[in-house]
């Protein structure tokens, strides 16, 4: 049973540009959050998709966008790069119930530098 | 805003000693707490969490312990192992009755064992 995969690996983009990571959610789960973590601190919660629609945010601007595809999986989108962007981006799946605690599992990261 | 304040950001032991990581939180209507481990170069891993109405939970050599009154949350890891090195995150979050909720992370405290 595959966890969650994440890709790139590594990604490396110069300011000003736009940038597109892909997350797969643990088979099972029908919820994707993401997270970024920028060197030496702890996640930070960006947002988080059910049913193709964004249920909650967090403190992001508008340049980070986010899309969840039928198939449960994930794109992050971030226009107009700035350096304070560069982090590990994660990608957690869970499965919703309602009125209860929903376990997230993290996939492996993708680190983004921008230059 | 929420906010989890986590002690001490780096923690040397022996192996076989016993390592206590210490968190505060802020939002009192939090009542899920995990803790999570996250080795270099992989994402955070769950292991162990508890819920608003307990007051200590244990799996082998590890335990947590919550005092709602005073907001503090702690993680004992006994018999400490090289293995056990690595950075742990604690956690806090409102799991309402949406089924929808965010993690709100600590710092991290980086936890080094020494053979």
């Amino acid at each position: 049973d595959a966890g969650v995969t994440q890709s790139p690996t590594h990604l490396i983009k110069t300011r000003g540009q736009q940038v597109t990571l892909r997350c797969s959610p643990k088979s099972g789960h029908d919820t994707v959050s993401w997270y970024q973590q920028a060197l030496g601190q702890g996640p930070q919660f960006i947002f988080q998709y059910y049913e193709e629609e964004e249920r909650q945010r967090g403190n992001f601007p508008d340049r980070f966008s986010g899309h969840q595809f039928p198939n449960y999986s994930s794109e992050l989108n971030v226009n107009a790069l700035l350096l304070g962007d560069s982090a590990l981006y994660l990608c957690a799946s869970s499965l919703r119930t309602a009125g209860t605690y929903n376990e997230q599992f993290f996939g492996p990261g993708t680190r983004l530098t921008v230059l | 805003g929420e906010n989890v304040e986590q002690h001490p950001s780096t923690l040397s032991v022996q192996e076989g000693d016993s390592a206590v990581i210490k968190c505060t939180y802020s939002d009192s209507a939090s009542n899920y707490f995990p803790w999570y481990k996250q080795e270099l170069g992989k994402g955070p891993q769950l292991i162990i969490d508890i819920r608003s109405n307990v007051g200590e939970k244990k799996d082998q050599r590890i335990a947590v312990t919550l005092n709602k009154t005073a907001k503090h949350f702690s993680l004992h890891i006994t018999e400490t192992q090289p293995e056990d090195s690595a950075v742990y995150f604690c956690a806090a979050s409102r799991a309402g009755n949406t089924g929808f909720q965010k993690l709100v992370f600590g710092t991290g405290t980086r936890l080094l064992v020494s053979p």
